[in-house]
């Protein structure tokens, strides 16, 4: 297996722009989730889905950031309109849903807004 | 909430030398997994070791063992004879299953290990 793909690996946007994070997790995974990795905060958990369906977007930081999953093997973060204070890097990661498994990360995606 | 604290932010080794990373967390759940994930410069988040709350022996995986506390709430990481390629951040992850299914990971901020040659 590819394992977690995310794209872009690098986006660079100017400030009020729309940006789209992507990402596909391992076939057969029923969990999928979305991380946001700053040096002020540490890896902070955004949302997660089971089953495509969202569960806890408790995380997500402001009504700007979206998330989708229309189907098992793809989802979608959007930022809309994007701020400096987004850059970041974003992880999209997908583990089974059932217990002691552990999470596979993609690559992240690094997001630099100016 | 649950929380995860790394009290060391960066730790410092020889080369072949043993190093402990500490980690400590708080929850009110008795059933739980804990992790410790390693993330070196390329940034991939990569699964060293992963311990179930309701097994008292301590997790091993080759040259990585842990010290599961748990009425003490701490999971540490030791790392027996360091090589260079261990250099990484170290981050300490609690999840807790649910009955709806698996919750998203609680990270703790990460110790920063270098390895001197």
């Amino acid at each position: 297996d590819a394992g977690v793909i995310q794209s872009p690996r690098h986006e660079v946007t100017e400030m009020g722009q729309e940006v789209t994070l992507r990402c596909k997790p391992i076939s057969g995974h029923n969990s999928l989730f979305w991380y946001r990795q700053t040096m002020m905060r540490g890896l902070e958990l955004l949302i997660y889905f089971n089953n495509n369906v969202p569960i806890d977007d408790s995380g997500m930081p402001e009504d700007r950031f979206s998330a989708k999953m229309p189907n098992a093997s793809f989802s979608t973060l959007k930022i809309q309109p994007s701020e400096p204070r987004d850059s970041a890097v974003y992880f999209c990661a997908s583990s089974f849903t059932r217990q002691n498994t552990e999470a596979f990360f993609g690559q992240g995606t690094r997001l630099t807004v100016v | 909430a649950q929380t995860v604290t790394q009290s060391q932010p960066e730790m410092s080794v020889q080369e072949a030398e043993t190093v402990t990373l500490s980690c400590t967390y708080d929850t009110s759940e008795s059933d739980y997994y804990l992790f410790w994930y390693k993330q070196p410069p390329s940034r991939q988040m990569i699964l060293v070791i992963r311990q179930e709350a309701y097994k008292q022996q301590n997790a091993t995986e080759n040259r990585f063992s842990v010290n599961f506390q748990k009425a003490a709430k701490s999971f540490s990481l030791k790392i027996s004879d360091s090589q260079l390629g261990d250099a990484a951040m170290y981050f300490c992850a609690y999840r807790v299953y649910s009955g709806g299914g698996a919750d998203g990971l609680t990270f703790g901020k990460g110790t920063h290990l270098i390895i001197q040659p």
